[in-house]
């Protein structure tokens, strides 16, 4: 079946260090990659959006990369800051597939 | 508003009971959704609606979970004779173009927490 896999385990860094999550997915081929970031007791908030054919996207602290070849999309939070925790979630929004999310948690 | 708002937050039931979940999308959204997300783990699709009609609820985990958007704007999710399982956190969204216009981002409510005992 189609899947998203995001790591599950908790990411733990130290504040101005650049945080970098992992989008693998399988079993299909993607057109869009959809990135979220969710706190908790609230709804997800769309942060970027990537196409295959998109190497990079760039929003200000923010880099996105899709690489076809490996199946897989990179999520760069650059000079990160406490106020970066949270869940940050990977999306295909034509299937509708979300990730689990992986947690980031930026220590001051 | 200028968000996606959804009542109760909080809605515990017992099992057995009925429960309705309202959604109210941004004014003039087209595409509506609803998920579920279970705890640690991401959104799970159940189904969509382009204005009134719901074109897709491949999602939906069996015939006690119904959805209706008869207006084409506010949407409700039932969930009769509710079982222990059903407690989640269930989520609706709105896009402003159809589903298949992939580049628009959805909007999320902060969600109804279903708890039953």
């Amino acid at each position: 079946s189609q899947k998203i896999e995001q790591n599950s385990e908790a990411l733990n860094i130290q504040e101005g260090k650049t945080a970098t999550l992992t989008c693998n997915y399988t079993n299909y081929s993607p057109a869009y990659l959809q990135w979220y970031r969710q706190d908790p007791g609230r709804g997800p908030v769309f942060l970027l959006l990537i196409r295959e054919n998109e190497k990079e996207k760039r929003k200000e602290r923010l880099k996105v990369t899709f690489d076809t070849t490996l199946k897989q999309s990179l999520f760069h939070i650059t000079a990160s800051q406490p106020a970066d925790s949270a869940t940050y979630l990977c999306a295909s929004p034509f299937k509708t597939i979300f990730g689990a999310g992986t947690r980031l948690f930026v220590k001051a | 508003g200028a968000g996606v708002s959804q009542s109760p937050r909080y809605k515990v039931a017992k099992r057995g009971q009925d429960v309705a979940l309202r959604c109210d999308p941004i004014s003039g959204h087209v595409s509506l959704f609803w998920y579920q997300q279970a705890l640690g783990q991401g959104p799970e699709f159940l189904t969509y609606f382009q204005n009134e009609a719901q074109l897709d609820k491949s999602g939906l985990p069996s015939d006690r979970f119904f959805a209706e958007r008869p207006e084409g704007s506010v949407s409700t999710l039932k969930i009769q004779r509710t079982q222990q399982e059903d407690s989640a956190v269930y989520l609706c969204a709105s896009s402003l173009e159809q589903r298949s216009r992939v580049s628009q981002p959805q909007h999320f409510g902060d969600g109804t927490r279903l708890s039953i005992l």
